[in-house]
């Protein structure tokens, strides 16, 4: 069975630019969540979507930070214009549905250097 | 503000010798807890999760959680070099919530 994907594994931007992350759930894996990890930190949840809809994106910053499931399998996270402090590695994970006992697994990661 | 606590580490044990790693949190209403590992540069992988107080074993690894004392932790038996990792404890609340991690506590295991 083939993992969660992502891409790209790494970027390097300048400030106020802007960058996507894409990320490809296990297939069959109805909830999606992108967490933003800074160095030295735990996860922190972006936005959660179950299907294609939006469960909880109430740490998201929204001035900046845009994210969608647009068919419900593949997912899209987008910064606009990037921060410094948006440097982080961006984590996407699946579960097959929310809570209880269902793991989440989590992709690899993209690591955002914003200079 | 709803808080997992760990201490960062690094906390360094000779292999073969017990591991414990601990975890407090904020939120009396959290049902649910998990441990992952996270090897450095990689994504965090599942170990361990428990639900009710007491003890949870699985293998080398066993969970604990006192639910009175908001408190959660991890032994490893047996430490291996393989274990050097940072463990990152979360909670969920209630049985829909999203998970809340700690900031990880770093384990290096000496041969």
């Amino acid at each position: 069975e083939a993992g969660v994907a992502q891409s790209p594994r790494y970027k390097i931007i300048e400030k106020r630019q802007s960058v996507a992350f894409w990320c490809n759930p296990i297939s069959g894996h109805a909830t999606l969540y992108w967490y933003q990890q800074i160095l030295g930190q735990g996860p922190k949840l972006l936005i959660q979507f179950q299907n294609n809809g939006v469960v909880d994106d109430s740490q998201l910053p929204k001035d900046r930070f845009s994210a969608e499931r647009l068919k419900g399998v593949d997912s899209t996270l987008k910064i606009q214009p990037a921060k410094l402090e948006d440097s982080a590695v961006y984590l996407c994970a699946s579960s097959l549905s929310a809570g209880g006992a269902n793991e989440q697994f989590f992709g690899p990661g993209t690591r955002l250097t914003v200079l | 503000q709803k808080e997992v606590e760990q201490n960062s580490g690094p906390l360094s044990v000779p292999e073969g010798a017990i591991a414990s790693l601990n975890c407090t949190y904020s939120d009396r209403g959290s049902q649910s807890f998990f441990w992952y590992r996270q090897y450095s540069g990689k994504s965090p992988e599942l170990i361990m999760s428990i639900y009710s107080n007491g003890d949870k074993e699985d293998g080398r690894f066993t969970a604990q959680l006192n639910k009175a004392s908001q408190y959660v932790s991890l032994l490893i038996r047996d430490s291996q070099p393989s274990d050097s990792a940072t463990y990152l404890c979360a909670s969920r609340q209630g049985s829909q919530g999203n998970l809340i991690f700690g900031k990880g506590t770093k384990l290096s295991v000496k041969p």
